[in-house]
């Protein structure tokens, strides 16, 4: 089925490093989600995304749905161990069907 | 507020037996969605029930097939099990269907077919 393009597929950070990481879509999307799923775990919304443009924070993270409503991006600030992990987008397009990306997995570096 | 819950947490079944895994929304929630995650991939969206109805059908054969009882619960039932159908399973409640209503997932139910 639809896939949005998640990058990069992969991130290897120190910790206090700053990680951004994008979605995009060959169509126009209504919603933006951002997931983090920590292993075993079911995915947690981080954050929701609702109107082109918008910027929203959620302590270190920050994500922002794309003016042209084809993309989203999600930044963390100074990163710590916890937030290694997998980072989904999600979005729900013109047909209202929830289409996910594939993830970026976030690791740190020893 | 308890979360989402999904029973058994881990199963282990042999090709060609059937399943049926159980999903308890949050209370209050109304609509469950089923996924399918394997390793490396994304969520692949299975189906939709609202109000004891299936409200949307993702792209997978006939041998997943789910309900939803008057109390919100969940079931999802696969048969004929084959080796690719190993993978997590996960739901997710949302108060109600659409656009504006966020999902909150469960831990999986981890299938593993033999």
């Amino acid at each position: 089925g639809q896939q949005l393009n998640q990058s990069p597929q992969s991130m290897f950070i120190q910790e206090g490093e700053d990680v951004s990481m994008n979605c995009t879509s060959s169509s126009i999307f209504n919603t933006w989600l951002w997931y983090k799923q920590d292993p075993g775990e079911g995915p947690v919304l981080l954050i929701a995304l609702y109107k082109a443009g918008e910027l929203t924070s959620n302590g270190r993270l920050t994500a922002q749905f794309g003016i042209t409503r084809k993309d989203s991006f999600l930044n963390i600030s100074a990163s710590i161990p916890s937030d290694v992990g997998i980072y989904f987008c999600a979005g729900h397009d013109s047909n209202y069907q929830l289409i996910w990306g594939a993830g970026t997995k976030l690791i740190i570096k020893p | 507020k308890a979360g989402v819950t999904q029973t058994p947490r881990y199963l282990i079944k042999t090709r060609g037996q059937q399943v049926t895994l159980s999903c308890s929304p949050i209370s209050g929630h109304r609509s469950v969605s089923w996924y399918q995650q394997t390793p490396g991939q994304g969520l692949q969206f299975l189906f939709e029930y609202f109000s004891e109805t299936q409200r949307n059908k993702g792209n997978f054969p006939g041998r997943f097939s789910g309900r939803q009882f008057s109390n919100s619960r969940s079931e999802m039932n696969v048969s004929t099990l084959e080796l690719g159908d190993s993978a997590l399973y996960l739901c997710a409640s949302s108060l109600t269907s659409g656009l504006y209503y966020e999902q909150y997932f469960g831990p999986g139910t981890r299938l593993t077919v033999t």
